[in-house]
């Protein structure tokens, strides 16, 4: 069955190092998602993209990046990280960009 | 700005009532509007998903209704059971967006 996986589950870093999320789907669906999602804030969109080599800013982009080699993957890198990025961060992926979004099992972040 | 309010925020409810949860949205021009179930722990599955003319979609025990003049949705539940306990999310599309609501909390005990 075709599915949406990532990892790590749990990730425990310290202020300051690089950190890379790694979302894949094997949907081959173009459009993917980057939420992340806080007490009192619900799930906020980070970035996103519709295919290879195309990336966009959401709301709360700052501090973050991705990039899109391939249809299946979209990581996303934290440069530096921050204890305000402690979160937990969803993928999501749809087969049209306004299309229902499904969602991975999200990973829990920490930074101390 | 768009915004999305779920009310309650927490509901408990014993098993076999039939209930709803609300969401409200600010800007009612959207693409369309979709419910998720949350797990604790767990990521979002998607239950229903209302295009923006449709006045409401159907699955199962679950019943989604759209009203975009009036900025509201309504998710029923019939015959609720222990295993709906979970958190209910709402989300609207404005373009290429989905902005969440912050989710109801539904706990059913037998």
């Amino acid at each position: 069955d075709a599915e949406i996986t990532q990892s790590p589950r749990h990730k425990i870093t310290e202020t300051g190092r690089q950190v890379t999320l790694a979302c894949h789907q094997t949907w081959n669906h173009n459009n993917m998602f980057w939420y992340r999602q806080d007490l009192g804030h619900g799930l906020r969109l980070i970035h996103y993209s519709y295919g290879v080599q195309d990336t966009n800013k959401g709301e709360v982009s700052d501090g973050y990046s991705v990039s899109r080699s391939n249809t299946e993957d979209l990581p996303l890198t934290l440069e530096s990280a921050a204890s305000s990025q402690t979160s937990v961060y969803f993928c999501a992926s749809s087969e049209r960009p306004g299309g229902e979004q499904y969602f991975g099992p999200g990973t829990r972040l920490t930074v101390t | 700005k768009q915004e999305v309010t779920q009310i309650p925020a927490a509901l408990s409810v014993p098993e076999g009532e039939n209930l709803v949860l609300n969401c409200s949205f600010t800007d009612s021009a959207i693409y369309n509007l979709q419910w998720f179930r949350q797990d604790p722990g767990k990521g979002l599955t998607s239950l229903l998903l209302i295009q923006s003319s449709q006045r409401e979609q159907t699955s199962g025990r679950l019943n989604a209704s759209l009203d975009k003049s009036s900025g509201r949705s309504t998710l029923y539940i019939a015959a609720s059971q222990p295993g709906d306990s979970a958190t209910y999310l709402c989300a609207v599309r404005n373009t290429d967006k989905l902005i969440f609501g912050t989710g109801t909390r539904l706990q059913v005990f037998p």
